[in-house]
């Protein structure tokens, strides 16, 4: 399968412990997107990188999360001091640069932090 | 900014009936405007797109979609309904130069046999 992959699928954290996902996208797909999703709702975008440089930043990205893709290929989304309204599913996206293109979803990772 | 409306958060409907689930955006400039369906703890997968190309978009599992620039609107449709298609759907419109993509809150579509 040569798709979005991310890890792990489910996280389950104690309130205030760090947590990292990390997404692997297509290959020579140089667009990586990480988006959040909670139960009832649609995707939120949160950070966007063209190849390793981060270009976007959401509001709802506070400085509790980083997000990094070295060397422009897999991407990590880090979670510090989680708490209960982080939980959420982190949904990572890839494309290739070009107006219109589809973007490719992974699975996403769940987060339940207790 | 550009934004999408989803018309009706659940959406009911009989096997073999006519599905249509309903989608407004709002942008500046001519959109890309794209349809993705989510099963239960799951991804999301592109069902159709329009890139100002043809007004009327095929996608796949028998869906299409019409873009209607007088009403602002990007409705899905399915002649026929399938158990199968039960899931959650976005719309969602495309943003800028960075491709990201603006979704509406989803519909909810449950097939009854």
């Amino acid at each position: 399968d040569t798709g979005v992959s991310q890890n792990p699928r489910h996280k389950i954290t104690k309130r205030g412990q760090n947590v990292t996902f990390r997404c692997d996208p297509i290959s020579e797909h140089n667009r990586l997107y990480w988006y959040r999703q909670t139960l009832g709702q649609g995707p939120e975008f949160l950070t966007y990188f063209q190849n390793e440089a981060q270009l976007e930043k959401s509001r709802l990205l506070s400085d509790r999360f980083s997000a990094e893709r070295p060397k422009g290929s897999f991407s990590t989304l880090e979670i510090q001091r989680t708490e209960q309204g982080d939980s959420a599913m982190y949904l990572c996206a890839s494309t290739l640069e070009s107006s219109g293109n589809t973007i490719y979803f992974g699975e996403g990772s769940w987060l339940t932090v207790v | 900014a550009q934004s999408v409306t989803q018309l009706g958060s659940h959406v009911s409907v009989s096997e073999g009936a006519l599905v249509l689930l309903r989608c407004n955006y709002s942008s500046s400039v001519p959109p890309y405007l794209f349809w993705y369906v989510q099963y239960p703890n799951q991804g999301l997968q592109l069902l159709l797109k329009y890139t100002s190309a043809a007004t009327l978009v095929k996608g796949i599992n028998g869906f299409e979609a019409e873009f209607k620039k007088s009403e602002t609107s990007f409705h899905l449709t399915k002649p026929s309904a399938h158990m199968s298609d039960a899931a959650e759907y976005f719309c969602a419109v495309s943003e800028g130069n960075t491709d990201k993509l603006i979704f509406g809150t989803g519909t909810r579509l449950q097939v009854f046999p």
